[in-house]
C-alpha cells in the first residue's frame, strides 16, 4: 500500500534554532518527493522537489535530503524565522497512474 | 490568472443543503485535482481532470459528490444533501503537465465548508 508518513506531527522551536522533519514512503514505483509549506489558512507551496538521482537540494534555509533506498527524506530548516511556522507535507509521486501521495504533515511553530 | 482562484473561500450551509465550489485553474494548466482537508490531516484526493474528463474519481466519496470541468478550464465541485461530516477545507490544484515527473502542483487557497 502507498504511504507516507511524516514526523514529528508538530514541533515547537525559538526561533533561530535549526530543525529537522523526516518523511517515510513505502510510494512505489517512485518517481519524485516534494516538500510543500502551508501557512495557516493557505493552500500549500511547493518548497523542493527530489527525484530518484538527487541526495540533497537546498532553497534557501531550507534543505531537503533523499534516501532512495531507505525510503526516506528530510526537510532541514537552519536559523528558523517566526515566518517558517506552518504546516509541511511531503507529497510522494509514483511513475505510474496521476496520484500524489499525501503525508498528513508537521505543524511547525517558531516562537521568539 | 495568476494563481488558482476559488470561491467561495468560506461557505457556511444547513445539514442537507445543495452547494456548489468553484475552481479557477491557473491559466494554460490542463490537469486540475480536488483536494478535502480536515483540521490537522493532509490533502485528501477527491478527483483529478485532464483537460474536460475526470481520468480519476476514484476518492470521491460518495455519490453526493460530483465534479464538472465543462470546458477544460473551470472546474465545479458538487455536493448535494451536504452533511455535518462534509465540513472541511475544500482545495483545487491545477498542473501544467499532470504528470507526475514533472508536475508541480499549484493550490488555490481553499474553499473552508461549514455544515451546520
Amino acid at each position: 500500500k502507498n504511504q507516507v508518513e511524516q514526523s514529528p506531527q508538530s514541533l515547537i522551536i525559538l526561533e533561530g534554532k535549526n530543525c529537522t522533519l523526516q518523511c517515510n514512503y513505502t510510494v512505489s514505483p517512485f518517481s519524485n518527493l516534494r516538500w510543500y509549506k502551508q501557512d495557516t489558512g493557505r493552500g500549500p507551496v511547493s518548497l523542493t522537489i527530489m527525484t530518484f538521482s538527487e541526495n540533497t537540494k537546498s532553497n534557501g534555509r531550507y534543505t531537503a535530503t533523499l534516501d532512495a533506498d531507505t525510503k526516506q527524506s528530510s526537510l532541514h530548516i537552519t536559523a528558523s524565522q517566526l515566518s517558517d511556522s506552518a504546516s509541511y507535507i511531503c507529497v510522494v509521486s509514483p511513475n505510474t497512474g496521476n496520484q500524489f501521495y499525501f503525508g498528513t504533515g508537521t505543524s511547525l511553530t517558531v516562537i521568539p | 490568472g495568476a494563481g488558482v482562484s476559488q470561491t467561495p473561500s468560506n461557505k457556511v450551509t444547513e445539514k442537507g443543503k445543495y452547494v456548489e465550489l468553484r475552481c479557477d485553474p491557473i491559466s494554460g494548466h490542463t490537469a486540475l485535482y480536488w483536494y478535502r482537508q480536515s483540521l490537522g490531516q493532509g490533502p485528501e484526493f477527491l478527483i483529478y481532470f485532464q483537460g474536460t474528463g475526470a481520468a480519476d474519481d476514484s476518492g470521491l466519496p460518495n455519490d453526493r459528490f460530483f465534479a464538472v470541468r465543462p470546458e477544460g478550464s473551470v472546474s465545479t465541485l458538487k455536493i448535494q444533501r451536504t452533511e455535518r461530516g462534509d465540513s472541511a477545507v475544500y482545495l483545487c490544484a491545477s498542473s501544467f503537465w499532470g504528470s507526475r515527473d514533472t508536475g508541480e502542483l499549484f493550490f488555490g487557497e481553499g474553499s473552508r465548508l461549514t455544515v451546520l
